[in-house]
């Protein structure tokens, strides 16, 4: 059983609007998130992260949005660039798990339409 | 020069044949991870490796073996690979007291 989801595979924008890329998890002791971003023949790239204290955080374009009650996070992209154009991972930890590993989602490919 | 860096790149084999996954890394972080992506699965942990004397399995480790031959290496075996093991496989190290992970650039198998 997935404990994080990406529903959407892919996800259409043209340049300029609003990208929204939503994942979902069901672990309630998640308490790091982050968001990842690949390119094609590349290895992921972290993008942006937000901690569960905190339902909000922004960096330039980039702001990801995180309900905990409803165990739902969001990435918003604006305004969305064809360079954005990628697969994008969203992922979760637990900080009291002694491994303090990642669980990724299924990925969300972003293309932006010039 | 890639911080993480992976060999080979791409790789095909046959089913039953031994292979090694190569896995060098120049940030001085002693965590290290290998993660395959599946398409719709994103990516799954194979194995992790906190320093040279600690290994750990992860969610998939079933067929596979690692290494961790210094603080900068860690390579991941397959014993006698399978047709379901064909992938990307991901090399990756952890900044300390952040849950970012560095990738390396993915070593792509197909097991005929």
């Amino acid at each position: 059983d997935q404990q994080v989801k990406q529903n959407s595979p892919s996800l259409s924008v043209q340049e300029g609007r609003i990208s929204i890329l939503n994942c979902d998890y069901t672990n309630s002791m998640f308490d790091y998130f982050l968001w990842y971003k690949k390119y094609p023949a590349e290895g992921p790239t972290f993008l942006i992260s937000i901690s569960s204290i905190k339902d909000k955080n922004e960096d330039g374009r980039f702001t990801v949005f995180l309900n905990k009650s409803a165990k739902h996070l969001s990435l918003h992209i604006v305004p969305s660039q064809p360079g954005d154009s990628a697969v994008y991972f969203c992922a979760a930890s637990d900080h009291n798990n002694a491994g303090n590993m990642l669980t990724f989602g299924g990925g969300t490919r972003l293309m932006v339409k010039p | 020069d890639a911080d993480v860096t992976q060999t080979p790149r791409n790789r095909i084999t046959k089913t039953g044949k031994r292979i090694m996954l190569e896995c060098s890394q120049t940030k001085g972080h002693d965590r290290m991870y290998w993660y395959r992506q599946d398409p719709g699965l994103g990516l799954r942990l194979i194995y992790y490796s906190f320093d040279v004397k600690d290994i750990n399995k992860g969610e998939i480790s079933d067929g596979y073996s690692v290494s961790r031959q210094a603080q900068a290496k860690f390579s991941l075996s397959l014993e006698s690979a399978i047709p379901n093991q064909t992938a990307l496989y991901f090399c990756a190290t952890k900044q300390p007291n952040t849950g970012e992970l560095f990738f390396g650039e993915g070593s792509r198998l197909t097991v005929l």
